[in-house]
């Protein structure tokens, strides 16, 4: 059982908008900033979002990250099939001492 | 460029203990976070351990006590030191560079199999 709460999957067509959302408490998502991840079969995880809302550098502006009080969500526009993974929140817990993960959400783009 | 590769995986028994390493190039390791992030068989992502910058290092529950995680600074790579190793530890684990100082992972290495079986 996760730290972070995701749904474990969601759906949409191509070129339509998906959010993802991570649910923690007052010790994570509350005071610490969320990063998000993007994970293919066989491949290692990319990192979409880090200090809640900010893209690296060569991640398309079709991803974005908010936080609003313990919950975080992540955003995709313009849905294409090579979007279809696995798609995991993070963040620090300060009462764990910890690092933590969400459960990860399967997006299906149909 | 950035590259991170890890080495060291393989069986061993329940109870017995491996060594992971992870080697950097095109940057210093000890100028950054370092972490070790694993998943095993079918589930999801799993964080394991960090090791600050300034030597401070934390652990999830799961392995303190068992798992240990430093740096050699001259051979500018990062290692995860597992003991007392069971069969829920089987996992790819991945070594990864945060330069935000905040979670924020954004170079992986490819992953290196651990499995716990007699």
């Amino acid at each position: 059982q996760s730290v972070l709460t995701q749904p474990p999957s969601v759906s949409a067509a191509p070129g339509q908008r998906v959010s993802i959302s991570c649910s923690g408490s007052g010790s994570n998502v509350a005071i610490n900033y969320v990063s998000w991840y993007q994970h293919l079969p066989g491949a290692a995880p990319k990192l979409l979002i880090y200090d809640n809302n900010k893209r690296p550098s060569g991640i398309p502006d079709r991803f974005s990250g908010s936080k609003s009080g313990a919950s975080a969500t992540l955003g995709i526009t313009g849905l294409q099939t090579g979007d279809e993974a696995d798609y995991y929140c993070a963040t620090w817990d300060t009462s764990l001492s910890a690092g933590v993960f969400g459960g990860g959400t399967k997006l299906a783009v149909l | 460029e950035v590259q991170l590769v890890e080495s060291g995986g393989g069986l061993v028994q329940p109870g017995g203990s491996l060594r992971l390493s992870c080697a950097a190039s095109g940057f210093t390791v000890s100028s950054n976070y370092m972490t070790w992030v694993r998943q095993a068989p079918g589930t999801g992502l799993e964080w394991v351990s960090v090791i600050y910058n300034d030597g401070r290092t934390y652990y999830a529950d799961s392995v303190k006590g068992r798992f240990t995680i430093s740096r050699d600074n001259s051979k500018n790579t990062l290692h995860l030191q597992m003991n007392s190793l069971r069969a829920e530890d089987t996992s790819v684990y991945y070594c990864a560079r945060d330069p935000f100082y905040s979670t924020g992972l954004l170079n992986w290495g490819q992953g290196t199999l651990v499995t716990v079986s007699s």
